[in-house]
């Protein structure tokens, strides 16, 4: 196999409150972890890559102090929404290299953020 | 700049009226192409691997075939459960951010019974 879990898979809050999401890989060490946002009927957008241990690289145009990531281990990544607003309102995706196929990213779930 | 366009934007189906996805690449130095299933709300499901031009693979009712510029992903006999959005992403050997993937922006498939 080669799981990836997302939790929460829906999170509704007040504008203002911060979120944190975490993604796991279930049965393999992933070697590097990235976080995608998705508008609807778009593609995937990516935000970050992370490799345990060390800061994420973010993506142009994506806020660091924003979109706080944490990846303390081989099996966990964490992204934190801070002080969100209804803008971040989106389908975010977690993805894990490391699995059983050589490059290849496995995908998460998904989460389901609504901001009031 | 790595880039993948894919066609059609969307395909209707009768079921077991067989047809193909196509994914058109430019990449600088190709490391993987990569096919993801995706359903409404839910992460990409991964499909298949192809790392260089001439590779097939094949999983039920899709195969998935490369050359240098671009895969397709042929369905034959396609059933209802089929129906979602093909994702095609190609990874370079260019860039900072290692493993990054480039998407297209897919293909919706509609399978009718």
């Amino acid at each position: 196999g080669a799981v990836v879990s997302q939790h929460p898979s829906r999170v509704i809050c007040k504008s203002g409150t911060s979120v944190k999401i975490e993604c796991r890989s279930l049965d393999f060490q992933a070697t590097t972890m990235f976080w995608y946002r998705q508008f609807p009927k778009q593609s995937l957008m990516l935000m970050a890559t992370s490799n345990e241990g060390s800061k994420a690289t973010y993506e142009q145009g994506v806020e660091k102090d924003k979109f706080l990531i944490n990846h303390a281990s081989l099996t966990l990544s964490t992204l934190t929404v801070t002080s969100a607003h209804p803008e971040d309102s989106s389908f975010y995706i977690c993805s894990a290299r490391g699995g059983r196929v050589r490059e290849t990213q496995y995908f998460g779930p998904g989460t389901r953020l609504l901001v009031l | 700049e790595d880039q993948v366009t894919q066609s059609p934007e969307a395909l209707r189906l009768q079921e077991g009226e067989s047809s193909s996805l196509n994914c058109s690449y430019t990449v600088s130095g190709l490391r993987g192409l990569f096919w993801y299933r995706q359903d409404p709300g839910k992460g990409p499901e991964f499909l298949f691997t192809l790392y260089s031009a001439g590779e097939e693979k094949e999983k039920e009712r899709l195969k998935a075939t490369l050359t240098k510029k671009e895969s397709f992903l042929h369905i034959t006999a396609p059933k209802p459960e089929d129906s979602a959005t093909y994702l095609c992403a190609v990874q370079g050997t260019g860039g900072t951010s290692y493993g990054k993937l480039t998407f297209g922006q897919g293909t919706i498939l509609t399978v009718h019974p």
